[in-house]
């Protein structure tokens, strides 16, 4: 069964300071992994994505993320918060089946970002 | 630059009275979905098309209605609005043709209902 978990539902961290927010994964396939930001009132962008290459993938605004399968994570961070990082960040898990994808989200992480 | 498409960003209904939701792309991807977000939710899917192809999910509620009438339109019609279908409801379109589901959102429509 696929399933994702985001195991924090709020994040707090100064500006400037490192940025972690984590995701754990279960899958029964080779999936595919999605980080996606949403500022309030809006639609979802898409930070990165992890589609079977590169284990380390880099992101938009400084972002990244590492695919371990060991440890079913993939987990997002960021070297140095930015104010304008303050918003709703969602882990996705996305697996072919024979009727096309089956896609889950996880239950969003809100980070804030402190001055 | 191609793009995900939502009018109106704002939409206000009365309850009980019936409403369509548009969006476009043109992005010429063959699958459009359509989900629903409530406050400091994750969104949820209530149908996508794949191509001409209608996948309702087994909990959506029959109140709720789409049309695709050609690849880059797609419209949710909610026929009776409830005061809890007051939502987000959020547009995406993706390709079949990659071998991932990388799926790029509108800017949502904010639906009201009095």
């Amino acid at each position: 069964a696929q399933s994702v978990t985001q195991l924090d539902s709020h994040v707090s961290v100064s500006e400037g300071t490192p940025v972690l927010l984590r995701c754990n994964y279960s899958s029964s396939y080779s999936p595919s992994l999605f980080w996606y930001v949403q500022h309030p009132n809006k639609g979802l962008q898409l930070l990165l994505k992890y589609t079977s290459a590169a284990t380390l993938v880099k992101g938009i605004n400084g972002f990244e993320a590492e695919f371990k399968k060991s440890e079913t994570s993939f987990h997002l961070t960021k070297p140095s918060a930015h104010m304008s990082d303050a918003a709703e960040y969602f882990c996705v898990v996305s697996d072919r089946n024979t009727g096309g994808f089956k896609t889950i989200f996880g239950a969003g992480t809100r980070l804030f970002v402190k001055a | 630059d191609a793009m995900v498409i939502q009018n109106p960003r704002y939409q206000v209904t009365q309850f009980g009275k019936p409403v369509t939701l548009s969006c476009s792309q043109t992005l010429n991807h063959n699958v459009m979905y359509w989900y629903q977000q409530k406050s400091s939710q994750a969104p949820k899917l209530l149908f996508h098309y794949y191509d001409k192809d209608f996948n309702n999910e087994a909990d959506t509620p029959d109140n709720f209605q789409s049309r695709r009438p050609n690849t880059s339109f797609c419209f949710l019609d909610i026929r009776s609005p409830g005061l809890g279908d007051a939502a987000m409801y959020l547009c995406a379109a993706a390709t079949a043709a990659l071998p991932y589901n990388e799926q790029f959102f509108g800017p949502g429509t904010r639906l009201t209902v009095l």
